[in-house]
């Protein structure tokens, strides 16, 4: 397996511009998670799904970020519209079932900045 | 509510020198650890996991960890420190119930030539 899969990579915007980021989960795993990454917060969970429904999106900052699971293998996280202060790294992560066992497989991440 | 605080957002040790990373949490049931490592420009991968079957627990890389109830810790070590280890190290604790993990903020450990 190719392990998480995200795109873009880098992303540079303008503030005001809508942002879209991609992430393909690993095959068979049902959770699938956003982090966002800065160094004034560390690691922040921004939502979860499970079996491709949201099941809590309390760490989304505000309405202008949504995130949405329209099947199995595919996730898309939102940014509309878009400001300076929302750059920073988002990860995607995915785990099987969860246990007290199972560890989360992050993606390599989507560097976003806004100017 | 389960937290787990790192103590040092920043190590810095010479190559061949003991890594100690600190960990402790606080837990209300029995809990579920891990450490993962992110190196630059990489996503998180896991170092190594408790799971209650030993209290000293191996992990990749030469490092390991050690799960001491009594002083709510969960400490990282590595014997010798290779520069190939320099990057961000992450403790993490199981939400319980949900088994959604709670990150700690995590510590920077710098090997020195």
């Amino acid at each position: 397996d190719a392990g998480v899969i995200q795109s873009p990579r880098h992303e540079v915007t303008e503030m005001g511009q809508e942002v879209t980021l991609r992430c393909k989960p690993i095959s068979g795993h049902d959770y699938l998670f956003w982090y966002r990454q800065t160094m004034m917060r560390g690691l922040e969970l921004l939502i979860y799904f499970n079996n491709n429904v949201p099941i809590d999106d309390s760490g989304m900052p505000e309405d202008r970020f949504s995130a949405k699971m329209p099947n199995a293998s595919f996730s898309t996280l939102k940014i509309q519209p878009s400001e300076p202060r929302d750059s920073a790294v988002y990860f995607c992560a995915s785990s099987f079932k969860p246990s007290a066992y199972n560890e989360q497989f992050f993606g390599p991440g989507t560097r976003l900045t806004v100017l | 509510a389960q937290s787990v605080t790192q103590l040092g957002s920043h190590v810095s040790v010479s190559e061949g020198a003991l890594v100690l990373l600190r960990c402790n949490y606080s837990s209300s049931v029995p809990p579920y650890l891990f450490w993962y490592v992110q190196y630059p420009n990489q996503g998180l991968q896991l170092l190594l996991k408790y799971t209650s079957a030993a209290t000293l627990v191996k992990g990749i890389n030469g490092f390991e960890a050690e799960f001491k109830k009594s002083e709510t810790s969960f400490h990282l070590t590595k014997p010798s420190a290779h520069m190939s280890d320099a990057a961000e190290y992450f403790c993490a604790v199981n939400r319980g119930g949900s088994y959604i993990p709670t990150f700690g903020r995590g510590t920077s450990l710098i090997v020195h030539p």
